[in-house]
């Protein structure tokens, strides 16, 4: 079926560093994507989103790169902060009906060391 | 502009007993939807509601049910709990036909013994 995988389940980064999460998708039909946040006890936090007609967006210190031939999606954070610390996620809306259902990975969990 | 919200925080029931969640969606935004995070788990699609009506349901049974008002607020109904019910369950509101972003509220975590 379709799913949305995380290469790395843990990923911890030096404070300062830029940090890279990855994700793979699976429906090649899915044409919207989004990276959500989570921090302990918290609802996903809104990053950043992508459209598969683009192959990059930036926002405030993020970056988000999608390469719809390998079915692709990063995370990337410049100067890593301890408070990037969480659980991030990626997540697509594969458009199988008129909903905006959004199918999530089990997630990778950011560790800042100071 | 006030985010998405949801009560209660916490909940305890009993197996097989039932419970209604509430969330009310982020000012402007018309679509709700409804997600099960188990614990360690990326959250599951359960349901969608646009102005009032569903609009796309996941892999859930019927005891699932939901409901979305007129001020597009929501409730999400759980039937006949069972123990695997446990987890947190989120609402998210988007613009709908104005965006496709979904925002998430604090989520409802219920324990189901």
């Amino acid at each position: 079926g379709e799913s949305v995988g995380l290469h790395l389940p843990t990923l911890s980064v030096q404070e300062g560093d830029n940090s890279i999460i990855n994700c793979a998708y699976s429906n090649s039909a899915s044409d919207y994507f989004i990276w959500y946040k989570q921090e302990s006890g918290k609802g996903p936090q809104f990053i950043i989103d992508i459209r598969s007609n683009m192959d990059k967006r930036q926002g405030q210190r993020v970056t988000v790169l999608l390469n719809k031939t390998v079915k692709h999606l990063s995370l990337q954070i410049a100067a890593t902060q301890p408070g990037d610390s969480a659980v991030y996620f990626c997540a697509e809306n594969p458009r199988e009906d008129s909903s905006y259902k959004l199918i999530f990975g089990s997630g990778t969990r950011l560790l800042v060391r100071p | 502009e006030t985010g998405v919200t949801q009560s209660p925080t916490h909940l305890i029931k009993t197996r097989g007993q039932q419970v209604t969640l509430r969330c009310s969606s982020q000012s402007g935004h018309n679509t709700v939807s409804w997600y099960q995070q188990a614990l360690g788990q990326g959250p599951q699609f359960i349901f969608q509601y646009y102005r009032e009506e569903e609009n796309g349901r996941g892999n859930f049974p019927p005891r699932f049910s939901g409901l979305q008002f007129p001020n597009y607020s929501s409730e999400l109904n759980v039937n006949a709990l069972e123990l695997d019910d446990s987890a947190l369950y989120l609402c998210a509101s988007s613009p709908g036909t104005g965006g496709r972003e979904q925002y998430f509220g604090p989520g409802t975590r219920l324990t189901v013994t």
